[in-house]
């Protein structure tokens, strides 16, 4: 059964460093989103991107934060100079359209020291 | 705007006794409700999904939620609890942009 994968599983990385985390979606999927779960909190949305442009994107979604499809399978998001509120697991998904249903992958851990 | 709120933050039950985890939401128009599973240090896996077709809707793993428009509410029901089923579990709504807004989760532990 087709998955999304994302790597690396955790991430550890200095305060103010660039990091990115891949994706990479189901092949015939069109929407791509990034999520993120800080820890004992929700999971919120941070963006949506489909033909190769963001959809929409949340306030936590500032200047800091990027995303790319750089070839035809991987979604990343680059997080330019990290935080140490950064820290969270961040979780990427993709649909289909017109099919609502989201499938995400394992997430990365990522941890700002 | 959509949202949902899940009623329990944590839920404990024997095993093999029924299990019911409770949401509700708010929107402004028909929504699509989705519940997810978490188990310990994996990624979401999405159990069902209601978009208007039948009310009540069955998932995997033995669970169904049904959706009760007077009530604005989409339970997560399962008759008998496994051992299996410990996880964390979250009650989704989807909003008009298809991005998905979250409950804060209830924790379901499963007593042997």
């Amino acid at each position: 059964e087709p998955e999304v994968t994302q790597t690396p599983s955790h991430q550890v990385t200095q305060m103010g460093q660039e990091v990115i985390l891949r994706c990479v979606p189901i092949s015939n999927h069109l929407y791509f989103y990034w999520y993120r779960q800080i820890l004992g909190q929700k999971v919120e949305f941070l963006v949506s991107f489909y033909n190769n442009e963001i959809s929409e994107k949340s306030e936590i979604f500032d200047d800091q934060f990027s995303v790319e499809r750089p070839d035809g399978s991987n979604f990343t998001l680059k997080i330019r100079s990290t935080k140490l509120e950064d820290s969270a697991m961040y979780f990427c998904a993709s649909s289909v359209p017109f099919n609502n249903e989201q499938f995400f992958g394992p997430g990365t851990r990522l941890t700002v020291l | 705007a959509q949202s949902v709120t899940q009623l329990d933050s944590h839920v404990s039950v024997s095993e093999g006794t029924p299990v019911l985890l409770r949401c509700n939401y708010s929107s402004s128009y028909s929504p699509s409700l989705f519940w997810y599973v978490q188990h310990p240090n994996k990624g979401l896996q999405l159990l069902l999904k209601y978009t208007s077709a039948a009310t009540l809707v069955k998932g995997i793993n033995g669970f169904e939620a049904e959706f009760k428009k007077s009530e604005t509410s989409f339970h997560l029901t399962k008759p008998s609890a496994h051992m299996s089923d410990a996880a964390e579990y979250f009650c989704v709504v989807m909003d008009s942009s298809y991005k998905l807004i979250f409950g804060s989760g209830t924790r379901l532990l499963v007593r042997p």
